[in-house]
């Protein structure tokens, strides 16, 4: 199992543009999460889903959409990116509420 | 969401000492996590606990969770140079709510 991957690992963009952080799991997980990591902020949640169809927001969703139409795939979108949301962006995934989550190598996004 | 505060947020020791990091929450947890990140990688699952009053330990690790499940720490004895990274609690529901973090620097 590749457990938890992200793409790309490294991203350079320009006030304005959008992209997508890609997200992809191979354990069948139901759950999934984005979080954003900034330094002396600890993780923050952006995005989480409960399943396929199903998604919700965190403590910090403004500027990311999501969507879960499978059960493996979770991407991230930047809509118009800013200069607030360079940052270290983690996904994870977890077999079942309450269980230990497995998180992806990370994504490191700057914002020029 | 449930509110985690970590403290201390720095902890430099020397090889050898002991080194504890503690988590509060101003509700009661349905359980905690803890998770450590080395620099430059991601956050590792190291434990989970659900029982008031519970005590874990994992070799020089010791984790506890409060008779309120309000609390929890985490005691590293004999701190090694491995041990370096940012140690997390975090309050597990659907998705996590982490702590800040207590970065450990353990200098040889």
């Amino acid at each position: 199992n590749a457990g938890v991957t992200q793409t790309p690992k490294f991203q350079v963009l320009k006030t304005g543009q959008s992209m997508t952080l890609q997200c992809a799991q191979d354990m069948n997980h139901e759950y999934m999460s984005w979080y954003r990591q900034d330094p002396g902020m600890g993780l923050r949640l952006i995005h989480y889903s409960v399943g396929a169809g199903i998604t919700d927001q965190g403590e910090v969703p403004n500027g990311y959409n999501v969507s879960r139409s499978t059960t493996e795939d979770f991407p991230l979108r930047l809509l118009s990116a800013a200069p607030s949301q360079t940052s270290v962006y983690f996904c994870a995934s977890t077999r079942r509420n309450l269980d230990e989550q497995f998180f992806g190598p990370g994504t490191r996004l700057t914002v020029l | 969401g449930q509110q985690v505060m970590q403290i201390p947020q720095y902890q430099h020791v020397q090889e050898g000492e002991d080194f504890t990091t503690y988590c509060n929450s101003s509700t009661t947890l349905s359980n905690i996590q803890w998770y450590k990140q080395r620099p430059g990688g991601h956050p590792v699952f190291l434990i989970q606990l659900v029982k008031s009053g519970e005590v874990k330990k994992q070799k020089r690790l010791t984790f506890q969770f409060g008779e309120a499940k309000k609390n929890s720490s985490l005691h590293i004895t004999a701190t090694q140079t491995t041990d370096v990274g940012t140690y997390f609690c975090a309050a597990s529901g659907y998705a996590l709510n982490f702590g800040k973090g207590t970065s450990l620097l353990v200098t040889p």
